[in-house]
């Protein structure tokens, strides 16, 4: 049982590049969640979804797009890299049926130059 | 206003110390509340709930209350594996679940 899982663990983008940050879960939760982290504002949720095929947005989406096409996965894209997207990316996927308990993937640190 | 405050610290104690920390939540319909625990560079990781009558895991007490919006945990016996940031997080229910977070607290304890 792998959790949650999350790749690359590292990114260096140049600004304007687009990449996708991989998000992956086997615990057959329907709600994920992506999150930035950033020094002295804590966690800030970007998008979410609630189930495969429905996604919405967070407190800061824009610049990133996300899908869910299965239960399993919930890619996260950025669609033309900024240095304000310089930070720590969080997957989470939470156990609704269990006091709503998040786990995280081991994050991916992205620096845009 | 942040949805969540929490003091930032650093605490810095000895071992053995108790310690506590505090939080206060913005919004009145905020219906879960947590703590999580982050070590430095690792991922968020779920240190417990924290229920309307309180609740104990081993040195670990948390309390709610809802009336003044504020959140607290205790750590008793403070040991050199407790340094770590810990998380204030509330949920409430919008269009789907929605979590908030504290900016941490962060804890280290000396020996």
């Amino acid at each position: 049982n792998a959790g949650v899982t999350q790749t690359p663990k590292f990114q260096v983008l140049k600004t304007g590049q687009s990449m996708t940050l991989q998000c992956a879960q086997d615990m057959n939760h329907e709600y994920m969640s992506w999150y930035r982290q950033d020094p002295g504002m804590g966690l800030r949720l970007i998008h979410y979804s609630v189930g495969a095929g429905i996604t919405d947005q967070g407190e800061v989406p824009n610049g990133y797009n996300v899908s869910r096409s299965t239960t399993e996965d919930f890619p996260l894209r950025l669609l033309s890299a900024a240095p304000s997207q310089t930070s720590v990316y969080f997957c989470a996927s939470t156990d609704r049926g269990n006091s709503y308990e998040q786990y995280f993937g081991p994050g991916t640190r992205l620096t845009v130059t | 206003r942040k949805e969540v405050e929490q003091d930032p610290g650093p605490f810095n104690v000895p071992e053995g110390a108790t310690v506590a920390f505090n939080c206060t939540y913005s919004n009145s319909a905020s219906q879960s509340f947590f703590w999580y625990r982050q070590d430095c560079r690792k991922e968020p990781k779920l240190l417990m709930s924290v229920y309307s009558s309180g609740n104990e895991d081993g040195r670990f007490t948390a309390q709610l209350n809802r009336a003044s919006q504020y959140i607290s945990l205790l750590i008793r016996d403070s040991k050199l594996s407790d340094s770590a940031t810990y998380l204030c997080v509330v949920q409430r229910q919008l269009t789907g679940n929605q979590f908030y977070f504290g900016t941490g607290t962060s804890l280290t304890v000396i020996p």
